[in-house]
């Protein structure tokens, strides 16, 4: 079962930064964060990952705060591209057994 | 670089039929998963492979359910007698033998509807 709390859904302008948010009510202090995305009819896709600090690739930012019990993922120009479920979750690295919850749906606007 | 390749895409089948979907992993990639998701859920993990072995099938339901590596390389899961329950996405996943094992590559996915 999944054990982050995340929005069910949320609307952004195209262009603008997305911020997703993601709460971890129970992380603990050697699991990381992870953020997964599913555009529609296609399998997940690897986003971003960080423990402590935070984080930032060629797809997106991420942001942890200090006590670890939140994160917020940045899309910094979102495009109709974009649109699709975003997962965030806890896990030990190398811990092969991801948990999806049910995820944010992003929609991207025009 | 190809990514994980499923296929069918789509499937249709009557009740109590059998049915079989197919992955090839990436080049490489020496751990493959196969993962189902229900409507408006997460997917579930249900069996991974560390090359031809597999290592986790805890949850694969085993009174109708079978999966296969045999070289190590693709894999094919089967549902024989399929239910009504059984209508889902089933999806494959791989990650190399380097590298943290959170980060899994997954291809499009097999569309299961059981009539």
């Amino acid at each position: 079962d999944a054990k982050t709390t995340q929005p069910p859904s949320m609307d952004c302008a195209e262009g603008r930064a997305a911020n997703l948010p993601c709460n971890h009510s129970t992380i603990s202090g050697n699991e990381y964060v992870y953020w997964y995305r599913q555009i529609h009819s296609q399998g997940p896709q690897y986003i971003i990952h960080g423990l402590k600090n935070n984080e930032t690739n060629e797809m997106a930012s991420l942001i942890i705060t200090e006590d670890r019990k939140s994160s917020t993922l940045i899309l910094p120009h979102a495009t109709l591209r974009d649109t699709a479920v975003y997962y965030c979750i806890d896990i030990l690295i190398n811990d092969y057994k991801l948990s999806f919850g049910a995820g944010t749906t992003v929609t991207v606007r025009a | 670089e190809a990514g994980v390749v499923q296929s069918p895409r789509y499937k249709i089948i009557e009740k109590k039929q059998p049915v079989a979907f197919w992955c090839n992993p990436i080049s490489g990639h020496n751990t493959l998963y196969w993962y189902r998701q229900n409507l408006g859920q997460g997917p579930e993990l249900l069996i991974r492979y560390e090359n031809e072995e597999a290592v986790d099938d805890s949850q694969l339901p085993k009174d109708r359910f079978s999966a296969e590596r045999l070289k190590g390389v693709d894999s094919t899961l089967k549902i024989q007698p399929a239910e009504l329950g059984d209508s889902a996405v089933y999806l494959c996943a791989s990650s190399p033998p380097t590298g943290p094992k959170n980060i899994q590559y997954f291809g499009a996915g097999t569309r299961l509807s059981v009539l």
